[in-house]
């Protein structure tokens, strides 16, 4: 169970185009889901907390208006990169939250490699 | 959110437990630790969760001391596969929270043959 997907696995694209990434709950629905980035040895950073039915939560420095997030439906999210640029190329990884009865978990797809070019 | 601190890198064998430490010492009540494992260019995996004493699955085992400012994970009998990273966090409790989770750098474990 908890099982997240994202798709494209990779994807590389010429600077000034758009990229879109999905991130899809398989056997479960999921009222949050978050967006991390990571870049070579370092560790995950989050850029924000998409709700569903609702406007994303972003951390301080990313940019909405270039990280576009909808979360219109209980297993999907997806993350578009508008006009991206080279210093956008990066490892992208959503999670979805599964909150138990004493504690929440978030379980994570297996991310997406962007490179711009 | 409660900061942790684990080993940079850690080196074992083919065959041997490896114990990772983790150090959380301004856990709060109802904080939970939850610890991640993460290949290159993979997603974080979940691998275990507890909140005090001892925690089992088929995977890992968690060690918990009664002040719960520190957690031991440990990995019994790793092969080459189980060389990944390796992050401890702290969870808060309780449903509908909207806290973040603070990823650290990871204990960067090496299994040699």
């Amino acid at each position: 169970g908890a099982v997240v997907s994202q798709h494209p696995s990779w994807v590389i694209c010429k600077s000034g185009t758009s990229v879109k990434i999905e991130c899809r709950s398989l056997d479960f629905q999921a009222t949050t889901m978050f967006w991390y980035r990571q870049f070579p040895k370092q560790s995950l950073m989050l850029m924000a907390t998409s709700n569903e039915g609702s406007k994303a939560t972003y951390e301080q420095g990313v940019e909405k208006d270039k990280f576009l997030i909808n979360h219109a439906s209980l297993t999907l999210s997806t993350l578009t990169v508008t006009s991206a640029h080279p210093e956008d190329s990066s490892f992208y990884i959503c999670s979805a939250r599964v909150s138990g009865h004493t504690t929440e978990t978030q379980y994570f797809g297996p991310g997406t490699r962007l490179l711009v070019l | 959110l409660a900061k942790t601190t684990q080993p940079i890198s850690m080196d074992s064998y083919e065959g041997q437990e490896v114990n990772i430490t983790c150090s959380h010492n301004n856990i709060a009540t109802n904080d939970y630790i939850t610890w991640y494992q993460q290949f290159p260019s993979q997603g974080p995996r979940f691998i275990i969760q507890g909140y005090k004493t001892k925690v089992t699955n088929e995977v890992a085992s968690l060690f918990i001391p009664a002040d719960r400012k520190s957690s031991t994970l440990s990995l019994p009998r790793v092969s080459l596969s189980d060389t990944a990273v390796y992050y401890c966090l702290v969870v808060p409790g309780g449903a509908g929270n909207n806290r973040k989770l603070i990823w650290g750098l990871g204990t960067s474990l090496a299994v040699n043959p």
